[in-house]
């Protein structure tokens, strides 16, 4: 199967500590976004990737939130300083660029964060 | 503020009681409109996109209809393997970004 992955599936971690998730697109997929689900919510949107360029960062992507993609493939997402606001389910979606006309993005599994 | 309101929040339907989800938007230049369906503790699977209202959509017992200021799921003779979460969501104007709604979860009893 050639679906998006997510690696880890689960993380725990301490309150302060820094986390890294990894995401591999489909893989002739150029476009690579991140969203953020609580529970009993809709995933929130929080920055994504062209290629290796990150186009465009939600407010909600503070300071101790990064991503890259550095050669167009894989991308991380690296929180610093974990708070207990920062559980939730961080999903990697991706999509082909076909002009301006179509945007169908395919979800990975997911990394569920609990931040003790 | 451009949102995305589904509705109901839940709903228990019995097998073979057909019933319809709703999504209206209120977003400038609507570019398109997407449900995806969620299963507990994994990431939404894709089912359709819709570009134009007036559009119609359709898999297995599943229908997605737009129209300018709202979408619909209907479901036809639910079996209880479409109990999930129905997410809707849409893509407006200079992003590439989701805008998602809640979601409406789905119980179909046997």
């Amino acid at each position: 199967d050639t679906g998006v992955s997510q690696n880890p599936r689960h993380k725990i971690t301490k309150r302060g500590q820094n986390v890294t998730f990894r995401c591999d697109p489909i893989s002739e997929h150029n476009r690579l976004y991140w969203y953020r689900q609580t529970l009993g919510q809709g995933p929130e949107f929080l920055t994504y990737f062209q290629n290796e360029a990150q186009l465009e960062k939600s407010r909600l992507l503070s300071d101790r939130f990064s991503a890259e993609r550095p050669k167009g493939s894989f991308s991380t997402l690296e929180i610093q300083r974990t708070e207990q606001g920062d559980s939730a389910m961080y999903l990697c979606a991706s999509s082909l660029s076909q002009g301006a006309v179509y945007n169908e993005q395919f979800f990975g599994p997911g990394t569920r964060l609990t931040v003790l | 503020e451009d949102q995305v309101t589904q509705s109901p929040e839940a709903l228990r339907l019995q097998e073979g009681e057909s019933s319809s989800l709703n999504c209206s938007y209120t977003v400038s230049g609507l570019r398109g409109l997407f449900w995806y369906r969620q299963d507990p503790g994994k990431g939404p699977e894709f089912l359709f996109t819709l570009y134009s209202a007036g559009e119609e959509k359709e898999k297995e017992r599943l229908k997605a209809t737009l129209t300018k200021k709202e979408s619909f799921l209907h479901i036809t003779a639910p079996k209880p393997e479409d109990s999930a979460t129905y997410l809707c969501a849409s893509w407006m104007d200079s992003s590439y970004k989701l805008i998602f709604g809640s979601g409406t979860r789905l119980l179909v009893r046997p």
